[in-house]
């Protein structure tokens, strides 16, 4: 089973600042078939990106992906109200379809 | 428009079974892999399964085998978690999910159903 450990666990920022989430494997993500996802309290995650750096459909550009391999990037370059969220990483190359264990975004 | 609807939220006593539901539709139910994740209050998100609507094979995480049944039913576009035994630990969010194919990941979700473990 691959393990995804994401760092931080909480992170303080501000709008218009700059937000860099990371998730890494235990081992490789096969074809890079890491996902990141988005949820807000009481709601069902949403696909934000997808094959590491493609944006699901409906995804503003500022959200953006990269890595490969065990390292993988989520970066949201200019925080909007919005995206105080929850984020996970989820890696779907291999069963089990093993998830991280999330990193919260909030309001600093 | 393409969506997942599941069933409401069930209470059950522990040793009990409970059956979650999934209706497919705005697209060819069959194309496209479901998956089964929960959510334990304030935790993170668990995968437990997955079924391939077209022929119905299923695979199970290893912590569920023998507790968990994953069916469907073409002619309503339903799929069906079922998890029996259950515990205390058991009381989550249930969600359903659709596969996007072609390297998308979890595209679609259902609402998710709340199922509570209580005596």
């Amino acid at each position: 089973e691959i393990v995804l450990t994401q760092s931080p666990g909480t992170l303080s920022l501000s709008p218009g600042e700059r937000a860099t989430l990371s998730c890494r494997a235990s081992q490789s993500v096969s074809s890079s078939y890491l996902a990141w996802y988005q949820q807000k309290p009481g709601q069902a995650p949403r696909l934000l990106m997808y094959g590491a750096s493609s944006r699901a459909t409906g995804i503003p550009d500022r959200f953006s992906g990269s890595g490969s391999g065990t390292d993988f990037t989520l970066t949201i370059s200019r925080l909007e109200p919005e995206d105080f969220a929850v984020y996970y990483c989820q890696q779907y190359g291999s069963s089990p379809y093993t998830f991280g264990q999330g990193t919260k975004l909030e309001i600093k | 428009q393409v969506q997942l609807v599941q069933s409401g939220a069930e209470v059950k006593k522990p040793g009990a079974s409970v059956k979650v539901s999934c209706k497919a539709s705005g697209y060819t139910f069959t194309n496209y892999y479901l998956h089964w994740m929960r959510q334990a209050p304030g935790q993170g998100l668990e995968w437990m399964g997955i079924i391939n609507p077209s022929g119905g094979g299923t695979s199970y995480a290893q912590k569920f085998q023998g507790r968990v049944t994953v069916t469907r039913d073409t002619s309503t576009s339903t799929v069906y978690m079922e998890l029996s035994s259950l515990r205390s630990e058991d009381t989550a969010v249930y969600y359903c999910a659709r596969e996007g194919g072609g390297g998308i990941a979890f595209d679609i979700w259902g609402q998710g159903t709340m199922v509570t473990v209580s005596s």
